[in-house]
């Protein structure tokens, strides 16, 4: 199994450009993450898909918007890039139905706004 | 929301020593709180976690303590090895969704 694969691993783009960070997982977890990785402030929740065809904000979800393509895939967008937004991205999952309750993460997307 | 705050930020520890990185959390309804272990330039994973009808787990060389009164909670690494260098975070949740993590702590450990 591959578990949760994120693409692209680096990007950098100009302050304005838009770009969507692809996430997929093949553990059939019906949860989906997005979270943001900075230095000294931890992972911080953008938006999170609890169940396929649902969405949800969580701690800094402003300039982002999000995809729950299938059970599968999760895409992050962002439609106007901007400094602030360089970060770790990092994409997880999680079975509720018979556990282990931990997140699987992706190894996550470095990207930088200049 | 939840707030967890992390101390240390950074640690270092002789190979062998013990190491102990401790957590509060501000929610008195939170329930579940995981520890990870992220290693360079990879995605964090689970290592441990604890659910708040108990009050000590234990992994091995890992434990995990949890007092509900005082909104604390600690990880316990012994017998450390150089292996164990990594950042490892705290987190706390109400059931298994939305987990708030803290900002992490550095554990180096020297050979």
């Amino acid at each position: 199994n591959a578990g949760v694969t994120q693409t692209p691993k680096f990007q950098v783009l100009k302050t304005g450009q838009s770009m969507t960070l692809q996430c997929a997982q093949d553990m059939n977890h019906n949860s989906m993450y997005w979270y943001r990785q900075d230095p000294g402030m931890g992972l911080r929740l953008i938006y999170y898909s609890a169940s396929e065809g649902t969405t949800d904000k969580g701690e800094v979800p402003n300039g982002y918007n999000v995809s729950r393509l299938n059970k599968r895939e999760f895409s992050l967008r962002l439609e106007s890039a901007a400094p602030s937004q360089t970060s770790v991205y990092f994409c997880a999952s999680i079975d509720l139905g018979q556990g282990p309750y931990g997140y699987t993460f992706g190894s996550g997307t470095r990207l930088t706004v200049v | 929301g939840e707030n967890v705050e992390q101390h240390p930020s950074t640690l270092s520890v002789q190979e062998g020593d013990s190491a102990v990185i401790k957590c509060t959390y501000s929610d008195s309804a939170s329930n579940y709180f995981p520890w990870y272990k992220q290693e360079l330039g990879k995605g964090p994973q689970l290592i441990i976690d604890i659910r708040s009808n108990v009050g000590e787990k234990k992994d091995q060389r890992i434990a995990v303590t949890l007092n509900k009164t005082a909104k604390h909670f600690s990880l316990h690494i012994t017998e450390t090895q150089p292996e164990d260098s990594a950042v490892y975070f705290c987190a706390a949740a109400r059931g298994y969704q939305k987990v708030t993590f803290g900002t992490g702590t550095k554990l180096q450990v020297i050979p």
